[in-house]
């Protein structure tokens, strides 16, 4: 299993600022994966990061509103940037090992 | 692409009642399928998960068979708790898509005493 931390675990921030997640895993894995819930809905994946290289961003997401860092095996950050009121949401980060996906507590951020 | 459709709710439901949550998938390859579960102000858990066809999931009361055939994840309680009230999310991984989880739309189901 994996362990995983996300901090803040929420925040109430103005329009047109940056928030940084980070994220903390217990064991050293390849991929993670950042996810955004908004309210009353499903998990949208938003990019999987991998150590090493330029994160891989779904269709609707882009670097420079979403920039992901993963600087080792255990742990990403994600900045939502120059936010506005829809990206209130909870962003979880997740890690597959073995085939299941353990998720972090998620950071639910409300931009006002 | 990969999809998942699952019933929408919310579905209300008295204790010791049978739950059922219907959940279909479309796949280009051969997934695994799980139900993930999140409770009222936690994150989401695993609650059960299949890895090929025919395989049954169960955990907690819960079960879920992978139905090929019918393309199918359908989500069983024979008889639910108030502590089951939560928010049930089927999804599937596909090896061939790195393993990202593909979510269906989530239910909400509320189970009163």
């Amino acid at each position: 299993s994996a362990v995983i931390s996300q901090k803040p675990s929420r925040d109430i921030c103005q329009r047109g600022t940056s928030l940084t997640i980070q994220c903390q895993v217990d064991s050293q894995v390849t991929m993670m994966f950042w996810y955004r819930q908004q309210p009353g809905q499903s998990l949208t994946l938003i990019a999987t990061a991998n150590q090493g290289s330029e994160a891989t961003y779904e269709s609707g997401f882009v670097i420079d509103k979403f920039p992901i860092s993963r600087p080792n095996l255990t742990f990403s950050t994600l900045t939502v940037s120059n936010m506005s009121p829809e990206d209130s949401s909870i962003y979880l980060c997740s890690v597959s090992l073995t085939g299941e996906a353990f998720f972090g507590q998620g950071t639910r951020l409300t931009v006002v | 692409g990969n999809s998942v459709t699952q019933m929408e709710g919310p579905v209300t439901l008295s204790e010791e009642a049978f739950l059922t949550i219907n959940c279909t998938y479309t796949a280009t390859g051969y997934p695994s399928l799980f139900w993930y579960v999140q409770y009222p102000g936690e994150g989401l858990q695993l609650l059960l998960k299949a890895t090929k066809a025919d395989d049954k999931g169960s955990n907690k009361g819960f079960e879920a068979t992978y139905r090929k055939e019918t393309t199918s994840f359908h989500l069983e309680k024979g008889s639910v708790q108030v502590s089951d009230s939560a928010v049930y999310f089927c999804a599937l991984s596909d090896l061939a898509a790195g393993n990202k989880l593909t979510f269906g739309g989530g239910t909400r189901v509320l189970v009163k005493p």
